[in-house]
């Protein structure tokens, strides 16, 4: 299986400024017939299930804001949130859909300072 | 608007099997590409993948779950069924059914999750 692991676990940023979310896999999730990255990232608030922020590693998904991006290629990959919002505390995760079992990252709990 | 929902008990006993149903709106799970799959979170845990069903009938599993899952799907009732075999207290968590599109390849639209405790 392939091992997604995020950093870190956790996270306190003051309002207005960047969060940066890491992401690491154990091998690449890129595949060269395509050049794409089988990498997604959501978010889930309390009591929710998770909503996709991103798919392709850095293609924002309809109704995201744009303070949300996501980058990174092969086995590295961030999200970042440019300028922390209140409604952005939530638990982040990084999915990888490169093979299956299609395995998830520890997740990232970002909270506001 | 695509929609889906989970339904099934909320208390299942050791050892008993746990059948599950996501009921989906907005969609087919005819079309090529298209699939469903299930999605386990252990209070206070990660999310864990547990199987996926796709358009063609392809099913995939975790290899956690030890040959325990079984996914179908009844395209006429716009529905998909995850068994599972052998209920384990460490089975208890939300269990989420979601879309998985056929252009993004990923699980884009999620029911809103049913907790299932394993408990005597």
């Amino acid at each position: 299986d392939i091992v997604l692991t995020q950093s870190p676990d956790s996270l306190a940023v003051s309002l207005g400024e960047r969060a940066t979310i890491n992401c690491k896999s154990s091998q690449t999730v890129l595949k060269s017939s395509n050049s794409k990255n089988y990498l997604a990232w959501f978010q889930q608030k309390p009591g929710q299930p998770p909503r996709l922020l991103f798919y392709w590693a850095s293609t924002r998904e309809l109704g995201v804001p744009e303070r949300f991006s996501g980058s990174g290629s092969g086995t590295d990959f961030t999200l970042t949130i440019s300028r922390v919002q209140a409604e952005d505390v939530a638990i982040y995760h990084c999915q990888q859909y490169y093979t299956t079992p299609n395995t998830f990252g520890q997740g990232t709990r970002l909270e506001i300072k | 608007q695509i929609t889906l929902k989970e339904s099934g008990p909320t208390l299942v006993r050791p050892e008993q099997t746990l059948t599950l149903t996501c009921t989906f709106s907005g969609f087919s799970i005819s079309t090529a590409g298209v699939g469903v799959g299930w999605v386990r979170q252990a209070p206070g845990q990660a999310l864990e993948w547990l199987a996926l069903i796709y358009w063609d009938d392809d099913k995939r599993y975790s290899p956690s779950l030890k040959n325990r899952a079984n996914i179908t799907k009844d395209t006429s009732k716009n529905q998909v069924v995850l068994t599972l075999t052998n209920m384990d207290p460490v089975d208890t968590g939300t269990y989420y059914c979601a879309h998985r599109d056929e252009w993004k390849y990923v699980l884009d639209s999620w029911g809103p999750g049913i907790l299932v405790t394993v408990s005597s």
